[in-house]
């Protein structure tokens, strides 16, 4: 079965760092999401990616964070300059139309030290 | 607007039934269901879009109000596997297929 695949699983990074998160989503899928869960609390949306763009973004998203699909396979979410609070699991998602489910990666651990 | 979800948590011996609400005060335009294991990534269970529709299997079924603003996740005859955060995800009335917003989950356990 098709899966979305995220790396790193566990990254640690020292606070004012950038980091790169990565993800390969389902081929043939057209919409693409960021989420983030702090340890034990609900799934927070982040943004959504459709036709090299984003679609929408929460306020958790602001001038630190930016996303991009540099080559038709990858999807990526960077942090400019990391902060504790941005200590949490990141899941990559994707849907192959706008009304089907999504699909998430295993995610990746983000600890800020 | 985030859902609210209930109850909080749940335990049930196997081969107990569970019913898990999701509310909005606005019309939503879709729900998703998610079952999250510890540890590991949400997985999707199924999505309802039209008011009055059920949908699922024998064992694990939803359904959304006439209003669209209410769904309910219907385990039956809950097995070990069961166990896990249940999670729904609404997306606005406005049709959004870009923002899925979830509640703070059911955490449902499953006893022998």
């Amino acid at each position: 079965e098709p899966e979305v695949t995220q790396t790193p699983s566990h990254q640690v990074t020292q606070m004012g760092q950038e980091v790169i998160l990565r993800c390969v989503p389902i081929s043939n899928h057209l919409y693409f999401y960021w989420y983030r869960q702090i340890l034990g609390q609900k799934v927070e949306f982040l943004v959504s990616f459709y036709n090299n763009e984003i679609s929408e973004k929460s306020e958790i998203f602001d001038d630190q964070f930016s996303v991009e699909r540099p080559d038709g396979s990858n999807f990526t979410l960077k942090i400019r300059s990391t902060k504790l609070e941005d200590s949490a699991m990141y899941f990559c998602a994707s849907s192959a139309q706008g009304n089907y489910g999504y699909t998430f990666g295993s995610g990746t651990r983000l600890t800020v030290v | 607007q985030q859902p609210v979800q209930s109850p909080q948590a749940v335990i049930l011996r196997e081969g107990e039934d569970a019913v898990i609400n999701c509310s909005s005060s606005k019309a939503l335009y879709s729900v998703h269901w998610y079952r999250q294991k510890h540890g590991e990534a949400p997985v999707f269970l199924m999505i309802l879009l039209k008011g009055g529709e059920q949908k699922g299997h024998e064992k694990i079924s939803a359904s959304f109000n006439e209003k669209k603003q209410q769904s309910s996740l219907y385990l039956t005859a809950s097995q070990l596997s069961y166990s896990g955060t249940y999670f729904c995800g609404t997306e606005g009335s406005g049709g959004s297929n870009y923002k899925l917003t979830f509640g703070k989950g059911t955490l449902l356990t499953v006893n022998p």
